[in-house]
């Protein structure tokens, strides 16, 4: 059972444009939703997160919406450049069941020059 | 320093082998997690130990065994090697909280 969908798979964004990459999540009793940005032969990077009792959150170039209600939640990002192009991963867990993350299935971001 | 180090970093193997992968983690956290992650890229836990106690055993088949002999390392063997086995593997820590700190991984091979 897939937890927590990710889409789209791939996306190609041209340099300076937004990148938007969405997540889905079944879980109710999830409270803490990371992105992870992965380079080729690294491992999973934290980039942002949030809780949900906030419907956004921003860092830098980097935003999260996040919709409760939807039980979805987004990653935004500004301004793309081409040293953001990476795999990017969103993720769900609660914090009662060990540190557990659910992770979604992805999706590699190229930003062209 | 590196926080989350792995050894080795590729491991290429005949089916049948018995393997190790090493993990160390100098942040003294007190949560370390073995994560798979296949030719897809999807990621999955497969255990956990806190304070080398093991916390999450997610259905992974009992070939492959984790030992924490301290709660700086997570070690992680893997007997009679098959070739879905392959995939890279990727420790992690944390420490009082949900924000996970990724090694770079280990990418193993089974021929």
């Amino acid at each position: 059972q897939q937890q927590v969908k990710q889409s789209p798979q791939s996306l190609i964004v041209q340099k300076g444009g937004i990148s938007i990459i969405n997540c889905a999540y079944e879980n109710t009793a999830f409270d803490y939703f990371p992105w992870y940005q992965q380079f080729p032969g690294k491992g999973p990077a934290l980039l942002i997160a949030i809780r949900p009792d906030v419907s956004e959150k921003k860092e830098g170039r980097f935003t999260i919406s996040f919709n409760k209600s939807a039980k979805q939640f987004s990653l935004h990002i500004m301004d793309s450049q081409p040293g953001d192009s990476a795999t990017y991963f969103c993720a769900a867990s609660n914090d009662n069941q060990g540190g557990k993350l659910i992770f979604g299935q992805g999706t590699e971001l190229s930003v062209k020059p | 320093d590196t926080a989350v180090s792995q050894t080795p970093k590729y491991l290429v193997t005949q089916m049948g082998n018995d393997k190790s992968i090493k993990c160390e983690q100098n942040l003294g956290h007190d949560t370390m997690y073995w994560y798979k992650q296949d030719s897809k890229k999807f990621l999955k836990i497969m255990f956990s130990y806190n304070n080398k106690e093991l916390i999450i055993n997610e259905t992974v088949p009992n070939r492959f065994s984790p030992k924490s002999p301290d709660k700086a390392h997570l070690n992680l063997h893997i007997n009679s090697l098959e070739l879905g086995d392959s995939a890279v593997y990727f420790c992690a820590s944390s420490q009082s909280g949900p924000k996970k700190y990724f090694g770079p991984g280990t990418r193993l091979t089974v021929l």
